[in-house]
């Protein structure tokens, strides 16, 4: 996976809690997408960042979802007063560039499961 | 906006056999690149091989080749020599190399390949 960290791996919320999901690209990469997998269901696109700066959030539901890739830092995905449905996959993926072919990079996933 | 489908159910191949995994997509963009990922149980999203638009041969990466044929706007997934271990879900997506907001990689539904002794 060419170094894209993410943390937690599993994350177990209450409904109604926050969930903080962490990414780290690889090093020298600006640009992080953000997907979430459903279960028995294929990536979806959530959002899309370069450092401080949202280029799409065309997949992002409307409300408690938000992002943000700060000048420093790693990549948060933040889910607040979470719900059963919350429960999924989420991948981080990296590249240096927007443009940049096949130079996409994965995380292992989070997953996240509402209780 | 781009669209990829993969409508196989899922696949059984004999160990050691070849299989083909088919993916379509649909795109009104000139430039762009073609993916496969395995996703095996343990939850991963694996790269697998990768083809650009205006790549004239097909891709190869060991067992793996991607059949693509551009006019039908397919890029099958053909693997040789069968193994266990590649038993796993499937996945073909796409990206628009132009860049900026459209970088981002569109995913099909996927297609659980199982691999018998």
């Amino acid at each position: 996976n060419a170094g894209v960290m993410q943390n937690p791996r599993h994350l177990v919320r209450r409904r109604g809690q926050e969930a903080r999901l962490r990414c780290s690209p690889v090093k020298g990469h600006s640009h992080v997408y953000w997907y979430r997998q459903l279960p028995e269901e294929g990536l979806k696109f959530m959002v899309y960042l370069q450092k401080e700066n949202i280029i799409d959030e065309s997949g992002m539901p409307k409300e408690r979802f938000s992002a943000e890739f700060p000048k420093e830092g790693p990549s948060i995905l933040r889910i607040q007063q979470v719900v059963r449905g919350d429960s999924a996959a989420y991948f981080c993926a990296s590249s240096p560039r927007s443009g940049s072919g096949n130079t996409i990079y994965f995380g292992e996933g989070s997953w996240l499961t509402v209780v | 906006a781009q669209k990829i489908t993969q409508t196989q159910p899922g696949m059984f191949v004999q160990e050691k056999e070849a299989v083909t995994l088919d993916c379509t997509y649909d795109t009104s963009d000139q430039s762009y690149g073609l993916f496969w990922y395995k996703q095996p149980s343990s939850g991963e999203m694996i790269f697998l091989i990768y083809q650009g638009s205006y790549d004239e041969q097909n891709a190869t990466e060991g067992r793996y080749s991607l059949n693509f044929q551009k006019a039908r706007k397919s890029a099958n997934l053909v693997i040789s020599a069968s193994q266990l271990g590649d038993s796993a879900m499937y996945f073909c997506a796409m990206r628009d190399l132009r860049g900026g907001a459209n970088s981002k990689l569109t995913f099909g539904k996927g297609i659980t390949l199982s691999v018998r002794p």
